[in-house]
């Protein structure tokens, strides 16, 4: 089966612009997060979502960054008026649930260059 | 805040040698400890996990060998190949906010096994 797909994979902007990075979790997988990691670092979360809410958003370093899952499959993260320091790469993973000990599987990653 | 602290940054073991890998935590909420593998432009990958209720868990090559006093675990890698040369991750989580795992990760170790 499919794994956890992102699309870019890679996305270079101008600072100041507005970018959209896709995530498409492993069907099924009702538990979806969003990591970043910086260059050199580990991911740090950003987002979980259960479900089509956003049960925990407390990685959102600002509001400049969003995401949604409207569906309950399919998420965005979407970063408004980007800035240098945004650069990184975004990772998305999934999972059949979100409870503790269920695989976190990640995708490749969305490696985001603001110039 | 670094909750989760990974050493070494980097590592070089020679073919059919040990390596070893040390992570320290603080939150004593965290309650899964798993480690990651990463290669180049790919997603971390599970690799390996413990419960703080065991001191030690083995899967083939791999062993992460757990202390709960010293709130410190590590992953040994017994007869390294090559083909392990990555990046390591160490990583904890708790029962989280709405049922929700985020996963805390260590500052990585890159891995070079000599042929």
């Amino acid at each position: 089966g499919a794994g956890v797909s992102q699309t870019p994979s890679n996305k270079v902007t101008e600072k100041g612009k507005y970018v959209e990075l896709r995530c498409d979790p492993i069907s099924g997988h009702t538990a979806l997060y969003w990591y970043r990691q910086s260059l050199g670092q580990g991911p740090e979360f950003l987002i979980y979502f259960q479900g089509t809410g956003a049960a925990d958003d407390s990685g959102l370093p600002n509001d400049r960054f969003f995401a949604v899952r409207p569906e309950g499959s399919v998420s965005t993260l979407k970063i408004q008026r980007t800035e240098r320091g945004d650069s990184a790469v975004y990772l998305c993973a999934s999972s059949l649930q979100g409870g503790l000990t269920y695989t976190q599987y990640f995708g490749p990653g969305t490696r985001l260059t603001v110039l | 805040q670094q909750q989760v602290k990974q050493s070494p940054q980097s590592l070089i073991v020679q073919k059919g040698g040990i390596s070893i890998i040390n992570c320290a935590y603080e939150n004593t909420a965290f309650d899964y400890f798993p480690w990651y593998q990463q290669f180049p432009g790919k997603g971390p990958a599970l690799l390996i996990a413990i419960r703080p209720d065991v001191s030690e868990k083995k899967e083939g090559r791999f062993t992460i060998s757990f202390n709960k006093s010293a709130k410190q675990f590590s992953l040994h890698i017994m007869d390294s190949q090559p083909g392990d040369s990555a990046t390591y991750f160490c990583a904890a989580t708790s029962p989280g906010y709405n049922a929700g795992n985020m996963l805390t990760f260590g500052g990585g170790t890159r891995l070079m096994v000599k042929p």
